[in-house]
């Protein structure tokens, strides 16, 4: 049975810097892609990037590049999606997603991020 | 970079009828096309893949064609359960990309 858990829910200051973690289980991060997806609130998902099963090459959205970094345990089997330099524009429910027969097709439960002064 | 738009926005129908959901890219990028349903405050789950090819456990009444720059997402008898945003995705060698999503409301 494939899971994502999510670690939970962040508030933090401008200009600090977020690790978000996902524990996969019932897949192996090292057969499968795994994507990592925002949604603002009232708007749509936005995918951000993505971390290849083999090598663990990363791949940015060109808006987050600099700002953002997808990184992978393959020991305890889990991902992490770090970003900095938060603004309020960054106050959304950051998603990990999991690519195993195709597109996104296995999700975490998501995790709130609020940026805040 | 890839812009899908979908419409219309906002689609109110009643249960039992047929919902047709647009997806329209500018240019042909890919035929690997999926469409997602979202409800409030869950993620999103991913329903057609491949353009046409229904993932697991989803029931036969989704179903999606096209190719090129023009898809679309057909609920053949829309259920109580099947309410909610729809949204279109698209891959390419250097990213994905969402559409802006049609609302299917209750009218």
């Amino acid at each position: 049975q494939v899971q994502l858990l999510q670690s939970g829910a962040e508030v933090k200051k401008p200009g600090a810097s977020v690790k978000v973690s996902c524990k996969v289980s019932g897949f192996s991060l090292t057969g499968y892609y795994m994507h990592w997806v925002r949604q603002a609130p009232g708007q749509g998902p936005e995918w951000m990037g993505w971390i290849t099963p083999n090598s663990g090459d990363t791949n940015y959205a060109q808006k987050f590049q600099g700002r953002v970094s997808l990184t992978r345990d393959t020991s305890t089997n889990t991902a992490y999606m770090e970003l900095s330099r938060l603004t309020s524009d960054d106050t959304a429910v950051y998603y990990c997603a999991g690519e195993v027969i195709s597109d996104l097709d296995y999700w975490g439960q998501g995790t709130l991020v609020t940026v805040t002064s | 970079e890839i812009v899908l738009t979908q419409s219309p926005a906002t689609l109110s129908l009643s249960p039992g009828e047929r919902a047709t959901l647009y997806c329209r890219t500018r240019q042909t990028f890919s035929s690997y096309l999926a469409w997602y349903q979202q409800k409030p405050g869950q993620a999103p789950r991913l329903l057609i893949y491949d353009a046409s090819t229904r993932a697991p456990g989803i029931p036969p009444r989704f179903s999606g064609s096209g190719s090129g720059t023009d898809f679309t997402l057909t609920i053949s008898s829309l259920e109580p359960e099947d309410f909610a945003i729809y949204y279109c995705q698209q891959r390419t060698s250097w990213g994905i990309t969402f559409g802006q999503g049609t609302r299917v409301e209750i009218k």
